[in-house]
C-alpha cells in the first residue's frame, strides 16, 4: 500500500463546474496535510494547509480532513482554465510524502 | 523577497560522475529538504535539514549525501551517478515547525548520458 493515494486522473471538468480532488493516506500518526498544484515542467506551488477535522477555505479552494477515515480532499469552486494543473496532495509525520498527483483539465 | 533558489537549473552528467546541488533558503526559513521527482510521480523525500542538523532522510542509498551551512543555505551531493538518478531535484525549505509548510525552489534538471 502506498503511503499517500490519488487517483491519477485524469479527471476533466468544465469551466465553472466543481472539481473534486481526493487522497487517502496509511500513516494515522500524520498531523499536517498539504495540497500543491505542479504546472508542467515548474516546480509545486502550496495552495492550502489543513491540521485539523472539517472544512478549510480560501477562496475557491476548500480542504477537507477526516482523520478517522484518513482522507483529504480539495475541492475547486468556479474551476478556470488557469486551474489546469497535477494537484499534489502531501502528509507530514516527521516527514513530507507525497501522493502521485491527479492532472486535472478544465475544458472552456 | 526571494523565494528558495536553486543552482544549477539545469545539469548533464555522465554514469559515475559526481554531482552538487545548492539550495539558498526564503530568508528566515531554518529547514531545508530535498526531494527527487521523475516524470510523472509525486516528489520523493531524500533529506531534511534544520539548523544544520539532520533531521530525516528518505530511503536512498548512501551515494546521496547533503549538509547545512551556518547561513541556512544546502548542498546536495550525489555520487557515482546511475542513469536512474535522471530527474528533477526539488528544494523546499520552511520555518522548521512540524506544522509549518514547505515552500519549493524551481528545481534542478539533472540528465544522465
Amino acid at each position: 500500500q502506498k503511503e499517500v493515494e490519488q487517483n491519477s486522473g485524469p479527471l476533466s471538468v468544465p469551466e465553472g463546474a466543481i472539481a473534486s480532488l481526493n487522497c487517502t493516506y496509511s500513516d494515522r500518526g500524520s498531523q499536517s496535510f498539504f495540497w500543491y498544484r505542479q504546472y508542467s515542467g515548474k516546480s509545486p506551488e502550496l495552495i492550502m494547509s489543513i491540521y485539523s477535522n472539517g472544512d478549510k477555505e480560501d477562496g475557491r479552494f476548500t480542504a477537507q480532513l477526516n482523520k478517522a477515515s484518513q482522507y483529504v480532499s480539495l475541492l475547486i469552486r468556479d474551476s478556470q482554465p488557469s486551474d489546469s494543473a497535477t494537484y499534489l496532495c502531501a502528509v507530514r509525520n516527521n516527514d513530507m510524502r507525497f501522493g502521485a498527483g491527479t492532472r486535472l483539465t478544465v475544458k472552456p | 523577497d526571494a523565494g528558495v533558489t536553486q543552482s544549477p537549473t539545469h545539469l548533464i552528467k555522465t554514469r559515475g560522475q559526481q554531482v552538487t546541488l545548492r539550495c539558498s533558503p526564503i530568508s528566515g526559513h531554518k529547514s531545508v529538504s530535498w526531494y527527487q521527482q521523475v516524470l510523472g510521480q509525486g516528489p520523493q523525500f531524500i533529506f531534511q535539514y534544520y539548523e544544520k542538523e539532520e533531521r530525516g532522510r528518505g530511503n536512498f542509498p548512501d551515494r546521496f549525501s547533503a549538509r547545512q551551512f551556518p547561513n541556512y543555505s544546502s548542498e546536495l551531493n550525489v555520487n557515482a551517478l546511475l542513469l536512474g538518478d535522471s530527474a528533477l531535484y526539488l528544494c523546499a525549505s520552511s520555518l522548521g515547525g512540524e506544522n509549518q509548510p514547505q515552500h519549493f525552489g524551481d528545481g534542478t534538471r539533472l540528465s544522465i548520458l
